[in-house]
């Protein structure tokens, strides 16, 4: 199947500080990237729909000024998180489509655990 | 009422077993239906999709009704390898990349020796 990276795996911020989280697709060019977030014991819950050549569309209740979402080429969206707090950490996951094939597959990155000090 | 509803589990069971999940949905416009398994602290990764008339992958069998609003997973002669949390998942289109997943909370499994 399609591969999508993320990175950083991990990361550990101070509270105030800003985090940019990377989402590639590696074998496939995406036009349409998604990025969820899980808290633990929960489902994962979309935040934005991240459009190359355009602007995200977020879901009620995130923040399009603090969640940053630029999805500047084909293979790359890219997801800030401004002005981190505690409350801000969770697992990011980011998801793409692979648009050449005909089923509606979405393919995950291995996500991204950030831990707001 | 959540979307997506699953019973969290855990089911624990002893290899061998077959152990059956249920999901249902509230939005009658769903049209897509998938089963993820995530393990922990791992990204989900698609195990099967679900069709009306149902399907089958070797020890996986998915069903679904769409008249109760209903999906299944069954999963036969079960191993250790398949610990791990069950995600039912609904879309609400049956094409395109802009409709969104709806993911359950997910059904934690525990296969014991």
């Amino acid at each position: 199947g399609a591969v999508v990276s993320q990175h950083p795996s991990r990361v550990i911020c101070k509270s105030g500080t800003s985090v940019k989280i990377e989402c590639r697709s590696l074998d496939f060019q995406a036009t349409t990237m998604f990025w969820y977030r899980q808290f633990p014991k929960k489902s994962l819950m979309l935040m934005a729909t991240s459009n190359e050549g355009s602007k995200a569309t977020y879901e009620q209740g995130v923040e399009k000024d603090k969640f940053l979402i630029n999805h500047a080429s084909l293979t790359l969206s890219t997801l800030t998180v401004t002005s981190a707090h505690p409350e801000d950490s969770s697992f990011y996951i980011c998801s793409a489509r692979d648009p050449s094939l005909s089923t509606d597959t979405q393919y995950f990155g291995p996500g991204t655990r950030l831990t707001v000090l | 009422r959540k979307e997506v509803e699953q019973d969290p589990g855990p089911f624990n069971v002893p290899e061998g077993a077959t152990v059956a999940f249920n999901c249902t949905y509230s939005n009658s416009a769903s049209q897509s239906f998938f089963w993820y398994r995530q393990d922990c602290r791992k990204e989900p990764k698609l195990l099967m999709s679900v069709y009306s008339s149902g399907n089958e992958d070797g020890r996986f069998t998915a069903q679904l009704n769409r008249a109760s609003q209903y999906i299944s997973l069954l999963i036969r002669d079960s191993k250790l390898s398949d610990s791990a949390t069950y995600l039912c998942v609904v879309k609400e289109g049956l094409t395109g990349g802009g409709n969104k997943l709806t993911f359950g909370t997910g059904t934690q499994l525990k296969v014991e020796l």
